[in-house]
């Protein structure tokens, strides 16, 4: 079983669906979790950080950490074109020295206006 | 702030020859660099973490006598993909990690291919 489990999709979308991206941990002393974008052909762009569980906010950006259940959702609201490209979790256990990120194998998303 | 850059972004080589990848932090002070390879539609696959001043620790699997990593200082780390073979062609990306914190930001990656 690999440590962090993300649907590949593909998932499409109209412009301005919200968009609900997951994933799925086994590790427990995973504490920080992060969403990474990625366009096609580029490096991954950190858009998200959250070391608690709960809800974490940036525009139409919402983070959601369910602790109890190994559970972090990323949800897009009025998705728009624009944020077409593949979303890759990825989480740390703060007792890595090295802080080694441990991520899922990317959501590819399609916005179509 | 915490941008990264990689160079080449792209290298086209022959078979047998050896490859430089550069991977800057360039405005902040990478402690820890950490390099991944990804294959089309694939997450990323850590290869090796560098500390600067200190030997890499590769992942299993992965040769160190093939991907020769060197991090000089606390803004630069090197990549070296030696005797390159067609299989070594890949998307390559480097990360950096500043002392303490736990994200890490990327570069925008080099692609490799062999000839």
């Amino acid at each position: 079983q690999k440590e962090v489990e993300q649907d590949p999709g593909p998932l499409s979308v109209p412009e301005g669906a919200i968009v609900s991206l997951n994933c799925t941990y086994s590790n427990s002393a995973f504490q920080y979790f992060m969403w990474y974008r990625q366009y096609s052909r580029k490096g991954p762009e950190l858009l998200m950080y959250t070391y608690s569980s709960g809800n974490k906010e940036d525009g139409r950006f919402t983070a959601q950490v369910d602790k109890s259940s190994k559970y972090i959702s990323l949800f897009i609201r009025d998705s728009q074109p624009s944020d077409s490209a593949t979303y890759l979790c990825a989480m740390s256990d703060r007792g890595s020295t090295l802080g080694r990120l441990y991520f899922g194998r990317g959501t590819q998303l399609t916005v179509w206006p | 702030g915490a941008v990264v850059s990689q160079h080449p972004s792209w290298v086209i080589c022959k078979s047998g020859t050896s490859v430089k990848i550069e991977c800057r932090s360039l405005d902040f002070q990478a402690t820890t660099m950490f390099w991944y390879r990804q294959f089309p539609k694939q997450s990323l696959m850590l290869m090796a973490t560098s500390n600067e001043g200190s030997k890499a620790t590769y992942e299993q699997g992965v040769e160190k006598d093939k991907f020769l990593i060197n991090h000089a200082s606390l803004t630069l780390s090197t990549l070296t993909v030696t005797s390159a073979h067609p299989e070594d062609s890949s998307f390559y990306i480097c990360s950096a990690r500043v002392a303490g914190a736990d994200t890490q930001y990327f570069g925008p990656g080099t692609r490799l291919t062999v000839l």
